[in-house]
């Protein structure tokens, strides 16, 4: 079975400008979430999408937001980048999203906000 | 909001070496996870706990669930220098606001000297 696959892996953005990012679950899984990963802050939620609906959302302004496809695939899109928004983000897929559904993570997309 | 609490931050350990870290929370979690995260990559899962009281081993790795719900460690024992990375525990609880959603402790980097 095939992991979770993200893209782009890598992007260069500057101020202002909005990025969008693109993440694949693994076969069969429903719910995908996403993550921000930075050196001072660890690893923050941002939100999950099961059926095409946000269930679920961290504590991020409105800049951040996300969709599901009915494929499952999901997107996530920043507008007016700022400096801070800098970091890894991560998406990861499970069967349903509840604590006896095992989350497993994809590589990533490094954002480089200039 | 829950925070997990990881400990040490880090370990520079030599070869051969046994290895313990653990997570504690002031809230209770229905599931504790494990996962290593190496450079450029995302968190890949090692243990995955959902009883509390249970003990779960995955080759030289051994991780329990603690019996108030609100801890967990890791054990690696006789430590390889592939076992270098960073460390992370993760919780979730039950019911709506949760779907989805894993809090993180701020991980361990081990470094293990050959």
């Amino acid at each position: 079975k095939a992991g979770v696959t993200q893209t782009p892996r890598y992007l260069i953005k500057t101020r202002g400008q909005q990025v969008t990012l693109s993440c694949s679950p693994i076969s069969g899984h429903r719910s995908v979430s996403w993550y921000q990963q930075t050196p001072g802050q660890g690893l923050q939620f941002l939100f999950e999408y099961f059926s095409e609906t946000q269930r679920n959302k961290g504590n991020f302004p409105g800049r951040f937001s996300g969709r599901q496809f009915s494929n499952s695939r999901s997107e996530m899109n920043v507008s007016t980048l700022e400096l801070g928004d800098s970091a890894l983000y991560l998406c990861a897929s499970s069967l349903g999203g509840g604590p006896a559904d095992t989350q497993y993570f994809g590589p990533g997309t490094r954002l480089t906000v200039l | 909001g829950q925070q997990l609490n990881q400990s040490p931050q880090s370990m520079f350990i030599q070869e051969g070496e046994d290895v313990s870290m653990n997570c504690t929370s002031s809230s209770i979690f229905n599931t504790w996870l494990w996962y290593k995260q190496e450079p450029g990559e995302g968190p890949v899962l090692l243990i995955a706990l959902y009883k509390a009281g249970e003990l779960t081993s995955n080759g030289r790795l051994t991780a329990q669930f603690g019996i108030t719900r609100k801890d967990s460690f890791l054990n690696i024992s006789a430590s390889i220098p592939s076992d270098v990375g960073i460390y992370f525990c993760a919780g979730q609880i039950a019911g709506g606001t949760s779907y989805g959603k894993l809090t993180f402790g701020q991980g361990t980097i081990l470094t293990v000297h050959p």
